[in-house]
């Protein structure tokens, strides 16, 4: 199994700040990395995919990187809406998650 | 719009068993492979099983294997999630989720709100 884990846990950032969360895979994944997006009591919403693939409808303020191991989200501007917990999922193997980073004001 | 609803879940002893169901509209359904995947309150999200289009592809993680069975009714535009010999463990909300990709490599690109489940006597 591949092991995700992200950093950090918690990140405290003001609107209109940028934020860096990352996630490194225990072994590399090629680009087989997705980010999700989860609100309180909400599903969660695919951001990014590919590692740095937009998906359908996600802002531009929103950008992946990295390869490999290891990789980052950025969001750029934060806006209120931006506050959640954000995961990590690589898709190289059986998929498997990360732990979160909940985003915080 | 693509939509995905969860049903089924409840209050059920351990030993039991429970079936929770997907309604599926807005694509093609029987194109895509599909998957459950849970999480359990205040954790993160566990990826539990996925199935082709046609249902002849089935893959389950080690946690659920031989326990949960997962099927899909073409037909319906719908799935489904047996869970037999429920544990305190299994205690999650459960989400179906729609899959990208290919070659046994998928990320989920659509979810549902999820059903919880919770194991309790």
């Amino acid at each position: 199994e591949i092991v995700m884990t992200q950093s950090p846990a918690t990140l405290s950032v003001s609107p209109g700040e940028r934020a860096t969360l990352s996630c490194r895979a225990s072994q590399s994944v090629s680009s087989n990395l997705a980010w999700y997006q989860q609100k309180p009591g909400q599903a969660p919403r695919l951001l990014i995919y590919g590692a740095s693939t937009r998906a359908t409808g996600i802002p531009a303020r929103f950008s992946g990187g990295g390869s490999g191991t290891d990789f980052t989200l950025t969001i750029s501007s934060l806006q209120s809406e931006d506050f959640a917990v954000y995961y990590c999922q690589q898709y190289n193997n059986w998929p498997t998650f990360g732990q979160g980073t909940n985003l915080e004001i | 719009q693509v939509q995905l609803v969860e049903s089924g879940g409840g209050l059920v002893e351990p030993g039991g068993s429970l079936r929770l169901s997907c309604a599926a509209s807005g694509f093609t359904f029987s194109e895509y492979y599909m998957s459950w995947i849970r999480q359990a309150p205040g954790k993160g999200l566990e990826w539990l099983s996925y199935i082709s289009g046609s249902g002849s592809h089935i893959n389950y993680a080690d946690s659920v294997k031989g326990r949960f069975t997962i099927s899909r009714d073409n037909a319906k535009n719908s799935l489904y999630l047996q869970m037999n010999s429920l544990r305190a463990e299994d205690t999650a909300v459960y989400f179906c989720a729609r899959l990208r990709g290919s070659g046994g490599q998928y990320y989920f690109d659509y979810w549902g709100q999820g059903t919880l489940v919770t194991v309790s006597s």
